[in-house]
């Protein structure tokens, strides 16, 4: 069954320290995507990232970074150079062609604290 | 800019009301979408709308129900609410293209039921 799993509750790290968030994921379909969500404090969740399944190709984007692997079904985000204002839950997702992408299932989360 | 409201942000009710909890978005977006996001079990999606008067039932839709009048507005109600129904509420939409497109949330409606 599909399934994500985010196995970090919280993470607690210095600011400027690198962080890595953990997401597997779980899928029989061929042709899905992934993404990864922001919650900050405020409560509204923010889009981050999207990946298909048939692009593995990293991506950085500033002092982020994502990591797909489809060999180990892992999705993983690093946070380089953490900063306060990086303290908050992240979510990883996951969407599958046989659904048509309406039922979109989401990891537990990890929160994230970064102190100054 | 793209913009989901909820009605609510914080909202206090007694067991056995009727709870309305309503989701209006600017976007013009098909799809719409509630969740309920509770501690270690992340979001759990309640009912989702593809159109006007069309619903579907999410993971967990019992004890929930959904109307949709209009595109912009989508509102969950929660029948006989109950203490079980205490958590954030979050409204999300969608684009035409859901599987690749990503969601825009609302701020949330966090829900206590005494």
């Amino acid at each position: 069954a599909q399934k994500v799993t985010q196995a970090q509750t919280e993470i607690s790290v210095v600011e400027k320290e690198d962080v890595t968030l953990d997401c597997v994921y779980e899928t029989r379909d061929t042709t899905y995507y992934l993404f990864w969500y922001k919650q900050p404090p405020s409560g509204e969740l923010v889009f981050l990232i999207r990946r298909n399944s048939f692009d593995e190709q990293n991506e950085i984007s500033g002092r982020y970074s994502w990591n797909f692997q489809k060999s180990t079904s892992s999705f993983n985000f690093t946070i380089t150079a953490s900063q306060v204002v990086d303290s908050a839950v992240y979510f990883c997702a996951l969407s599958e062609a046989d659904t048509g992408g309406f039922k979109t299932i989401f990891g537990a989360g990890t929160r994230l604290f970064v102190k100054a | 800019d793209v913009k989901v409201t909820q009605s609510s942000r914080y909202l206090v009710k007694r067991t056995g009301e009727k709870v309305f909890l309503e989701c209006v978005q600017d976007m013009d977006h098909e799809n719409m979408f509630w969740y309920r996001q509770d501690p270690g079990l992340g979001l759990r999606l309640i009912y989702f709308s593809y159109d006007v008067k069309m619903k579907e039932k999410g993971d967990i839709p019992e004890g929930y129900s959904v109307s949709r009048e209009k595109k912009e507005r989508f509102s969950l109600i929660l029948e006989s609410a109950s203490t079980n129904q205490t958590s954030m509420y979050l409204c999300a939409t969608k684009p035409t293209g859901a599987l690749k497109n990503e969601q825009f949330f609302g701020p949330g409606t966090r829900l206590t039921v005494l």
